[in-house]
């Protein structure tokens, strides 16, 4: 079982529209949570940070983390043609190596 | 915003061949990462750095070798490059007492 899960898409949402990305995790000890933003054939991009349970909100752009039920979301509202990227969910798993852990990501494509 | 460089940005070497890898950050972060990424998949963790002379193995087990003699460069190494180390490397760096990571613009690797 992979450690961190994301559907890769393609994710097509209409310009304007709320994108809703999500990720789950597996392991409980789990203690920081990110988003990141890749262009294709860039590096990532620190979208939002999220450690507590509930939603953090950033211009646009919500994050909302479950680990009762492990699981982080991403919302980006007011969906624009340059959001449309792979979107990286990054774990912190406890123990084992420090760095993160990253999903395979969600492509997002938003249409004019 | 962080300041982390890495070069070259791409780089075509025949088999065989040694190869180094630079990165530099001018935050002042104890942390630093290599990771490794093929298109379209995950990115994996190859080395760490906790500060001056510390490293570590990721969790995907990679044949290059790094190194950490200052806080600022963390450099990565192949001694005899060969095919299946195609791929893009990518250099990260956080503070000490956090995960956040912000990453470099990578390095595009082929070997022929």
């Amino acid at each position: 079982q992979k450690e961190v899960e994301q559907n890769s898409g393609p994710l097509s949402v209409p310009e304007g529209a709320i994108a809703s990305l999500n990720c789950t995790y597996s392991d409980r000890g789990s203690q920081s949570f990110f988003w990141y933003r890749q262009y294709s054939g860039k590096s990532p991009e620190l979208i939002m940070s999220i450690y507590s349970n509930g939603d953090k909100e950033d211009g646009r752009f919500t994050a909302q983390l479950n680990k009762a039920s492990q699981y982080v979301s991403l919302l980006i509202r007011d969906s624009q043609p340059s959001d449309s990227a792979t979107y990286l969910c990054a774990v912190r798993i406890g123990g084992g190596a420090d760095g993160l852990t990253f999903g395979k990501g969600t492509h997002l494509i938003i249409q004019p | 915003e962080a300041d982390i460089y890495q070069t070259p940005r791409y780089l075509v070497i025949g088999t065989g061949k040694k190869i180094t890898l630079e990165c530099s950050q001018t935050m002042g972060h104890d942390k630093m990462y290599w990771y490794q990424q093929d298109p379209g998949m995950e990115l994996h963790l190859i080395h760490y750095s906790y500060g001056v002379n510390s490293t570590e193995k990721g969790d995907l087990s990679s044949e290059s070798t790094v190194s950490r003699i200052r806080t600022e460069h963390f450099p990565l190494t192949l001694e005899s490059a060969r095919p299946s180390h195609t791929s893009q490397y990518l250099c990260a760096s956080s503070e000490g007492g956090t995960d956040t990571q912000y990453f470099g613009p990578g390095t595009r690797l082929t070997v022929l």
